[in-house]
């Protein structure tokens, strides 16, 4: 258990719909990253919250959205799905955002997202 | 833009012995961090082992090391003693500050790699 929980694990929706993937990170850690895992982009990042502020987007679609609460868990918002956003999504955490984490992050186990 | 070039898809090797994983990066910055993630069928991305671009001496994680070669922007990863358990797709990756305290990674597209009994 890497101390990063994600849920839910496995999520199956139809095209045009949205979902809610729920991440918390580990404990102490103020920042969280979201990833991309998917077949033909590979790992990408997303978009980075340090202690409830936005501080920086990656190859993040706008139909896609993310916010950190007060209690540091982070959630990321996918809407009007399509079939090509069906991926594994992970989040990452790690301890301060003003200095590199030297240990990398730490993943959570991720969200397999299937779009029907 | 960095990238991250892991130009062997798949790569096998028997229980026991050593196996090297090969990884090149394109970057203007000097610098940064390097590290080799591990993600067994379970998924779970792992650290396996990092270097920070400053540093000259290869780190060293056990059976695990690396061959950083900064001028040839060149960062391998050597398995020694292979296992079982060391069968999984692992990924090469690219760590520079973005602004604003954001640390992000670039990743390699991966080596599955097969230990095989």
């Amino acid at each position: 258990d890497s101390g990063v929980t994600q849920t839910p694990k496995h999520l199956i929706t139809a095209t045009g719909q949205r979902v809610t993937l729920r991440c918390s990170p580990r404990s102490g850690d103020l920042s969280v990253y979201w990833y991309q895992q998917s077949l033909d982009q590979g790992l990408q990042f997303l978009i980075h919250y340090y202690n409830g502020e936005e501080r920086a987007k990656g190859n993040i679609l706008e139909r896609f959205s993310a916010q950190q609460f007060p209690d540091l868990h982070s959630e990321l918002n996918l809407s009007s799905l399509e079939l090509g956003d069906s991926a594994l999504y992970f989040c990452a955490s790690s301890p301060r955002a003003e200095h590199p984490p030297r240990s990398g992050y730490t993943f959570g186990s991720g969200t397999r997202l299937t779009v029907v | 833009a960095q990238t991250v070039t892991q130009s062997q898809p798949e790569m096998s090797v028997q229980e026991a012995e050593t196996v090297t994983l090969s990884c090149t990066y394109d970057t203007s910055e000097n610098n940064y961090y390097l590290f080799w993630y591990k993600q067994p069928p379970s998924r779970q991305m792992i650290l396996v082992i990092r270097q920070e671009a400053y540093k000259q001496q290869n780190a060293t994680e056990n059976r695990f090391s690396v061959n950083f070669q900064k001028a040839a922007k060149s960062f391998s990863l050597k398995i020694s003693d292979s296992q079982l358990g060391d069968t999984a797709m692992y990924f090469c990756a690219f760590m520079k500050h973005a602004g604003a305290g954001s640390y992000q990674l670039t990743f390699g597209k991966g080596t599955k790699l097969s230990v095989i009994p």
